[in-house]
Order: C-alpha cells, then structure tokens, then sequence
C-alpha cells in the first residue's frame, strides 16, 4: 500500500493558463474524490468517482473544470483559464464502496495563480 | 443546512496539557471521521466512529449520536501534536457518502 500519490506537489502559474493535476489512488480502491481548501478553511467537496463513472459534482466545480478517470484507476482534474480565486490546495483521496472504512488522502497539489 | 462545527479554531497548550476539540453537526450523519492536517497539507485519518468511544495511543475519540456532538481528547501532548485537527461527517447523500468537513482546530503545544 503506497498510499494516495498527487502530482504535482505545487504548481504557480500565471492567470488565464490551463493546469491539470493528477492523483493516484491507493490500487484497490475504487472510489475517488477530489477536494479544494483554501487557506484558514475545511476542504469542500468538488467531485466523485466510482471505477471511471463521474457520479456526482458539486456547484463549486464550474464549468472551467473537468476530471477524469478513464481507466477506473488514476484520475485528472483540469482547470482551465485559471483565475485569482482558483488558488487553492487540492486534494485527493479514496476509498472502496460497500465497505465502512475511512477515506485515505494524498498529500495535495498547492495551486497558485500569480 | 448541512454544517460541521469546530471549537475553539485555534489553541495554545503547554506539553503534558489534557487537549479537548469539540465538533457539533446539524442533521443526522452516518459517520464521522477526526483528520490531522500538518503544515504542507497532508492530511492522516485518527479515526473513523459511528457511536461510543475510540482509542488510540494517547488519542480518544468520542460521539453522541442524539446531542450531535463529537470530542476528540489528547492527553499528555507534546510539541509534535501540533497540527490542524478536521472534524468531518458522511453525510448520505446522493450516490456517495459525502464528506463535510469543519474548518479545523489549529493545535499548538508548547515546551
């Protein structure tokens, strides 16, 4: 068990650039979710996988971002024209459906827009 | 509305000090899970409980499922507990149990 791995650890860009970040979840797991925190708050929740099917969003994930699953494995998550208020850390974690067990979470990729 | 809240959001102890973190919760949940965050944002599930107690090493964990109303108690802590401490719940919702998360417990233990 490697645990969840997030790539990149940080990544700075200049406002209006695309950005794609990339998480994989621990090999059995086939649960996937996607968090942003900003600074001083809680993570919100932004989206889910089950296997490669996107099952549910929330309202926070504009029409800017996308993720991905193909392969029911590692997921993506795009943003793009980045903007101010994207700045953020983004977190991933996993977990197995059916069972009663806690989440498991990657160590975040830092987004800053400049 | 679904919410998570933490007190106190932010704590100064001396080592060896008994810590106590306190989360309340609006609505009816499935579980809830007590998170460590250290600087650089890794975050370390402490525990997961639906009702009773938990115990690890010097950490416990209790719930009460009627007042909605979790604890998570540090006893004999030192400098190295000091972290930011997340209250969330599983809210069933939709097709996944959802995490809500409080905005944390920021924990600094002193010498």
């Amino acid at each position: 068990d490697t645990g969840v791995s997030q790539d990149p650890r940080h990544k700075i860009t200049k406002r209006g650039q695309n950005v794609t970040f990339r998480c994989d979840p621990i090999s059995e797991h086939n649960r996937l979710y996607w968090y942003r925190q900003t600074l001083g708050q809680g993570p919100e929740f932004l989206t889910y996988f089950q296997n490669e099917a996107q099952l549910e969003k929330s309202r926070l994930l504009s029409d800017r971002f996308s993720a991905e699953r193909p392969k029911g494995s590692f997921s993506t998550l795009e943003i793009q024209r980045t903007e101010q208020g994207d700045s953020a850390m983004y977190l991933c974690a996993s977990d197995n459906s059916g069972g009663n067990q806690p989440q498991h979470f990657g160590d975040g990729t830092r987004l800053s827009i400049l | 509305k679904n919410e998570v809240e933490q007190s106190p959001q932010n704590l100064t102890a001396q080592e060896g000090e008994f810590i106590t973190i306190n989360c309340s919760y609006s609505v009816g949940i499935s579980a809830l899970h007590w998170l460590q965050q250290h600087p650089g944002g890794g975050i370390v599930s402490l525990f997961m409980l639906s009702s009773g107690k938990k115990k690890h090493g010097r950490l416990i964990a209790t719930i009460n499922i009627q007042e909605k109303h979790s604890s998570l108690h540090i006893t004999a802590s030192h400098p190295r507990d000091s972290a930011v401490y997340i209250c969330a719940v599983y809210y069933r919702a939709g097709t996944a149990s959802k995490l809500t998360f409080g905005t944390g417990t920021r924990l600094q233990v002193t010498l």
